[in-house]
């Protein structure tokens, strides 16, 4: 597609149920990127893929938080036992490349409400 | 540790007014720097970048930014602002590991 896509758009569920967030990047991109952001904490980085590979996995607030990459594309981050602080809008980008010069192309998020 | 820091959180301006946002950073290398909007409901898109160079670079939607090493600065600006610019605008510097740290964004509001 034209640009990066996510699905749900939006997802409610229970405390304690577990969730599964899609982020299908741009064709051809190498490098994905998940992003949290909520109201308390604004926007912070989670993990980044390069190919199917996730050297950085620093900013995963728990255990409960996971993330994988298939075929160098379509990624999918999945929260078990989901409590309420993980609401928030998840936002996945791509660039072409790595490197802190590449430009990410960001999604519209998954908004994520938590009861 | 690096970290942008976006002192207003809430502007407001009157249409075809000038605007400048601010942004500053901390980080020990040379940033990278970044300025996204985000308007309701969507996504980040970008509205320019510095790597090296001009100091002064330019963006879409007719918006520029300068960076000043000196103030570890890198403020955006727009000589006339259209009722469309109302959003949620973001700094950001690219550090090690291929992140972005985004500062705590500015919300802009034009008034008619």
């Amino acid at each position: 597609g034209a640009g990066v896509s996510q699905s749900p758009s939006n997802k409610v569920t229970e405390k304690g149920k577990d969730v599964e967030l899609r982020c299908d990047p741009i064709s051809g991109h190498t490098a994905l990127y998940w992003y949290r952001q909520s109201l308390g904490q604004g926007l912070e980085f989670l993990i980044y893929f390069q190919g199917n590979s996730a050297p950085d996995k620093s900013g995963l607030p728990s255990d409960r938080f996971s993330a994988e990459r298939t075929g160098g594309s379509v990624s999918t981050l999945t929260i078990q036992r989901t409590q309420q602080e993980d609401s928030a809008v998840y936002l996945c980008a791509s660039s072409f490349g790595l490197g802190r010069q590449e430009t990410q192309y960001f999604g519209p998020g998954t908004r994520l409400l938590v009861l | 540790a690096q970290s942008v820091t976006q002192p207003d959180i809430h502007i407001t301006v009157s249409e075809g007014a000038s605007l400048e946002l601010r942004c500053n950073y901390s980080y020990g290398a040379t940033p990278y720097l970044f300025w996204y909007v985000q308007s309701p409901g969507q996504g980040l898109q970008l509205l320019l970048k510095y790597f090296s160079g001009d100091t002064l670079v330019q963006g879409i939607k007719g918006f520029e930014a300068e960076f000043k090493r000196s103030q570890s600065s890198f403020n955006l600006r727009k000589p006339s602002v259209h009722w469309s610019d109302a959003a949620e605008y973001f700094c950001a510097v690219g550090v090690g590991g291929n992140k972005l740290v985004f500062g705590a964004g500015t919300i802009l509001r034009v008034k008619s």
